[in-house]
């Protein structure tokens, strides 16, 4: 089945810097990445994602970039803020629609300010 | 995306006894998936919800302990049997729509002393 990893665990920024997040999977069967953010006490929210007929996908400071053939994917945050402080799951998933999702281990931003 | 009511949102209960959490969606879905998210890591899928067919459990869980009901297209319910304290955690139930991920409930975070 597949299996996603998630790097690193923990990210510490400062305000205005850059963040990234690297995620590898193993399911060359997946072609729908999601990337999902939980601030504390919340459930988890759809930030942003991409399918793998695409290789970047961005919106306002959060892109996404996709590398099919090595079977990874990164999230790419610019001039990060207090507010971007959360936890951040990746995911990979064979389509949407009703299809098992599998989660990355996540990965603890915080940004100071 | 869909709007998702889960209820309760939280409970302490007593080692021993059961809890069902319902979730109710405000569209018809065909497949409904639960989810345990144990503090501070990620989230593991439970089982998928199909209606008028039994749920599909993952690795790790069984019937007895999780039974899922599915009566119709907006509604399911999962129940933890035979509480003990390591099945404190947060369940959340969520659909997945085509082109917009997941839409979580608000979880359910369960105590059991």
């Amino acid at each position: 089945g597949e299996n996603v990893e998630q790097h690193p665990s923990t990210l510490s920024v400062q305000e205005g810097d850059s963040a990234v997040i690297k995620c590898t999977y193993s399911d060359s069967a997946s072609n729908y990445f999601p990337w999902y953010k939980q601030e504390l006490g919340k459930r988890p929210q759809l930030i942003i994602d991409i399918r793998s007929n695409v290789g970047e996908k961005k919106d306002q400071r959060i892109a996404v970039t996709l590398n099919k053939t090595a079977k990874h994917f990164s999230l790419h945050i610019t001039e990060t803020q207090p507010e971007d402080s959360a936890v951040y799951f990746c995911a990979a998933s064979p389509n949407t629609g009703g299809f098992k999702t599998i989660f990355g281990a996540g990965t603890r931003l915080f940004v100071k300010a | 995306s869909a709007v998702i009511s889960q209820k309760p949102s939280r409970d302490i209960c007593q080692r021993g006894t059961s809890l069902t959490i319902q979730c109710q969606v405000d569209s018809q879905v065909t497949m409904m998936f639960w989810y345990r998210q144990q503090p501070g890591q990620s989230l593991t899928l439970i089982a998928t919800a199909n209606q008028g067919s039994e749920a599909t459990y993952e690795s790790g869980f069984v019937i007895d302990k999780f039974p899922i009901s599915r009566p119709n297209l907006t509604f399911s319910t999962l129940t933890v049997s035979n509480m003990s304290p390591e099945d404190s955690s947060i369940y959340l139930c969520s659909v997945e729509w085509t082109g917009v991920g997941y839409t979580f409930g608000s979880g359910t975070r369960l105590t059991v002393v």
